[in-house]
C-alpha cells in the first residue's frame, strides 16, 4: 500500500515552454503533498508543501509563480514548471504524506528528470 | 532550525561486511522522527527503517538497523553482511512532531565492493 506515483518520469522541453508533473497517491487520500527539487549527487531540497483545497506553502527562495503547485483533489498534485529555462533541469520529486496510523512517513514518487535546452 | 549531517560523501564497504553510515542532527523539538532511506541510481527513494525519539529501543529492519543515541543527537545507520546492491546514496532525513516539516542530509554514497 501507500503507493505514488509520477508522470511523466522524464521530459526534455525547449526553453521557454511550460511542462507539467504529475503526482498521484495510488491507493490512499493524501491531504498534503511535497515537492523536492533534486540537483546531480545533492540532497534533496523541499521546493514546496501541497495541501488538497489550499494554497501551496512555499520554501525561501523558491519562485512562486515559476513552479506552480496545484493540489485540486485528494489524490493528485500537480507542479508546473513555467516558461523553463536550462537552470531548472533537475530532477523533481513528489511525496505524500502516509495516510492515517501512517502519519511518521512520506511515500516518494518515482521522480521526474526534467531537461530543459 | 532543524538540520542533518552526515559527515561521509563516500563510503566503501567489502561485501559481507558490515557498514556504518553516520548521521547526527539537531532540534529543539522534544518529538521527532529520524529516517534513513536508500536512493540507487534509478532515482527512486526507498524507505528504510524509522525511529522515533521516544521510542526506547533501537529500530530493526532485516539487515538495517539503527544506532540511536539520543544524548548524542545520532542515528547511525548500520548495514549488515552488504551486498553489491547496496551500493547507492543513502540519506538521513528528519521530521518534526506534525510531520509538516521533513529535512534531509547531504547522502553518503555508499560502494559495495566485491
Amino acid at each position: 500500500g501507500a503507493v505514488v506515483s509520477q508522470h511523466p518520469s522524464r521530459v526534455i522541453c525547449k526553453s521557454g515552454t511550460s511542462v507539467k508533473i504529475e503526482c498521484r497517491s495510488l491507493d490512499f487520500q493524501a491531504t498534503t503533498m511535497f515537492w523536492y527539487r533534486q540537483f546531480p549527487k545533492k540532497s534533496l531540497m523541499l521546493m514546496a508543501t501541497s495541501n488538497e483545497g489550499s494554497k501551496a506553502t512555499y520554501e525561501q527562495g523558491v519562485e512562486k509563480d515559476k513552479f506552480l503547485i496545484n493540489h485540486a483533489s485528494l489524490t493528485l498534485s500537480t507542479l508546473t514548471v513555467t516558461s523553463a529555462h536550462p537552470e531548472d533541469s533537475s530532477f523533481y520529486i513528489c511525496s505524500a504524506r502516509g495516510p492515517e496510523g501512517t502519519y511518521n512517513e512520506q511515500f516518494f514518487g518515482p521522480g521526474t528528470r526534467l531537461t530543459v535546452l | 532550525a532543524q538540520k542533518i549531517t552526515q559527515t561521509q560523501p563516500g563510503m566503501f564497504v567489502q561485501e559481507k561486511e558490515a557498514v556504518t553510515l553516520d548521521c547526527t542532527y539537531d532540534t529543539s523539538d522534544p518529538s521527532y522522527g529520524l529516517f534513513w532511506y536508500k536512493q540507487p541510481s534509478s532515482g527512486e527513494m526507498i524507505f528504510l527503517i524509522y525511529q522515533g525519539s521516544y521510542d526506547q529501543q533501537n529500530a530493526t529492519e532485516g539487515r538495517y538497523s539503527l544506532n540511536f543515541q539520543k544524548a548524542r543527537k545520532s542515528a547511525n545507520l548500520v548495514i549488515s553482511a552488504s551486498q553489491l546492491g547496496d551500493s547507492a546514496m543513502y540519506f538521513c532525513a528528519m521530521r518534526d512532531n506534525y510531520g509538516q516539516n521533513f529535512v534531509f542530509g547531504p547522502g553518503t554514497r555508499l560502494s559495495v565492493l566485491p
